[in-house]
């Protein structure tokens, strides 16, 4: 099993430009989820999926849209780029995630760093 | 405040030492997880408790939910160790985690 695949590594944008950092997972889970790490703050929630063709706002949703139209992949996009979204991204993926339902643990994709000038 | 509270925030400590990190959060959970982060810069599950304690090798992780408090501990501490480690919780009624700032653990030979 690869685990959680993210490409690009990095990239550098200019402030305006659109792009879609790719995520997949072949370990079949329902739940992915995208995170943005900036310095001194934790890792912040921007979108969640718990399953193909549900998605759902994080606590940084503003700038981003997602979508999950297979199991596998949960491509983030950013709209206008800006120098705010400079950060490290991380999607991660767990079995299952739902109110009332056990637990499982999570596993990171090795992360994108974004810088946006 | 931050619904998820770390302590403390920088640890430096000697190879062989025992460590503890502190995780204090203000709201029920369902669950709560310990992450270690690499220099550089994957993320690793480490734990996913919801009650009592677990170990694997030479860390071990303890949760209080009456005072809504858990700690992990590395026995015999290595410079391998060093790392962040941080801590996030799953909020009960919710599919999502919050997390923690992290530690920042630098173990010196």
């Amino acid at each position: 099993n690869a685990g959680v695949t993210q490409t690009p590594k990095f990239q550098v944008l200019k402030t305006g430009q659109s792009m879609t950092l790719q995520c997949a997972q072949d370990m079949n889970h329902e739940y992915m989820s995208w995170y943005r790490q900036d310095p001194g703050m934790g890792l912040r929630l921007i979108h969640y999926s718990v399953g193909a063709g549900i998605t759902d706002q994080g606590e940084v949703p503003n700038g981003y849209n997602v979508s999950r139209s297979t199991t596998e992949d949960f491509p983030l996009r950013l709209l206008s780029a800006a120098p705010s979204q400079t950060s490290v991204y991380f999607c991660a993926s767990s079995y299952s995630r739902r109110v009332g339902l056990p637990t499982y643990e999570q596993y990171f994709g090795p992360g994108t760093r974004l810088t946006v000038t | 405040k931050n619904e998820v509270e770390q302590s403390p925030q920088n640890l430096t400590a000697q190879e062989g030492e025992f460590i503890t990190i502190n995780c204090s959060y203000s709201v029920g959970i369902s669950a709560l997880h310990w992450l270690q982060q690499h220099p550089g810069g994957g993320i690793v599950s480490l734990f996913m408790l919801s009650s009592g304690k677990k170990k694997h090798g030479r860390l071990i992780a303890t949760i209080n939910i009456q005072e809504k408090h858990s700690s992990l501990h590395i026995t015999a501490s290595h410079p391998r160790d060093s790392a962040v480690y941080i801590c996030a919780v799953e909020q009960g009624g919710s599919e999502k985690l919050v997390f923690g700032k992290g530690t920042k653990l630098t173990v010196n030979p």
